[in-house]
């Protein structure tokens, strides 16, 4: 079974850190580019960061960059988020989600398939 | 950045009834689309991608279309466990936008 397993989340300080993980089973890490979505309980979804197969690309949200860092180790089928210099509306579950694309009629398209169960990040003094 | 539009935002109907959500582009992009049923305290469930093809497992009342800049969910007959929230999600370009969501609930 394909699975996604977030965990790292917990209660932190405005301005403290925080790494999330998450671990890939049933499929090959590295085969895939992964991203993670953020989402305010009760509220709508945003895109966070994407990374590439090994690591090399990396892409941020404007809310996050210069703060977050995504990276992973596929060698450990595991997937990170590096959170500095949090602040309180980063408060949200944070989701780790696969991406996942096939080629139709010539053009490529794609979409986020499995999501984790999500990790609840508080950021509060 | 491409803004997605949803509506309604919240809709109330029937089991049986046909229910039909909107999502709005700020731009023309290819129909790199997908949709996602989220229910409370679960993840979101990849429903419909490439606007219009249903993910595998997935009912066939749902179904997925449009292009350019207007893309429709239907359900073609609401059944309970599809009282859900709904989003649509672009991924033609950077951020991969989402809509803000329509509601579902019984009436």
């Amino acid at each position: 079974e394909v699975q996604l397993v977030e965990s790292g989340g917990g209660l932190v300080q405005p301005g403290g850190s925080l790494r999330l993980s998450c671990a890939a089973s049933g499929f090959t890490l590295s085969n895939y580019w992964m991203h993670w979505v953020r989402q305010v309980p009760g509220k709508g979804l945003l895109w966070v960061s994407r990374i590439n197969f090994d690591g090399t690309d990396t892409k941020y949200a404007d809310s996050v960059k210069g703060r977050f860092t995504i990276s992973r180790d596929n060698a450990k089928n595991t997937l990170y988020l590096q959170m500095n210099s949090l602040r309180a509306e980063d408060t949200a579950i944070y989701y780790c989600v696969r991406d996942v694309g096939t080629s139709i009629d010539g053009s490529w398209y794609k979409w986020f398939d499995p999501w984790g169960q999500g990790t609840l990040v508080t950021v509060s003094s | 950045d491409i803004q997605l539009t949803q509506s309604p935002s919240f809709l109330s109907a029937s089991v049986g009834d046909r229910v039909t959500i909107t999502c709005r582009a700020s731009q023309v992009f290819s129909s790199c689309l997908a949709w996602y049923q989220q229910k409370p305290g679960k993840a979101p469930k990849l429903l419909i991608y490439a606007a219009s093809t249903l993910q595998g497992g997935v009912p066939s009342r749902f179904s997925g279309s449009g292009s350019g800049t207007e893309f429709t969910l239907t359900i073609s007959s609401l059944q309970p466990e599809d009282f859900a929230t709904y989003y649509c999600q672009q991924l033609n370009s950077y951020p991969h936008t989402f809509g803000g969501g329509t509601k579902v609930e019984i009436k």
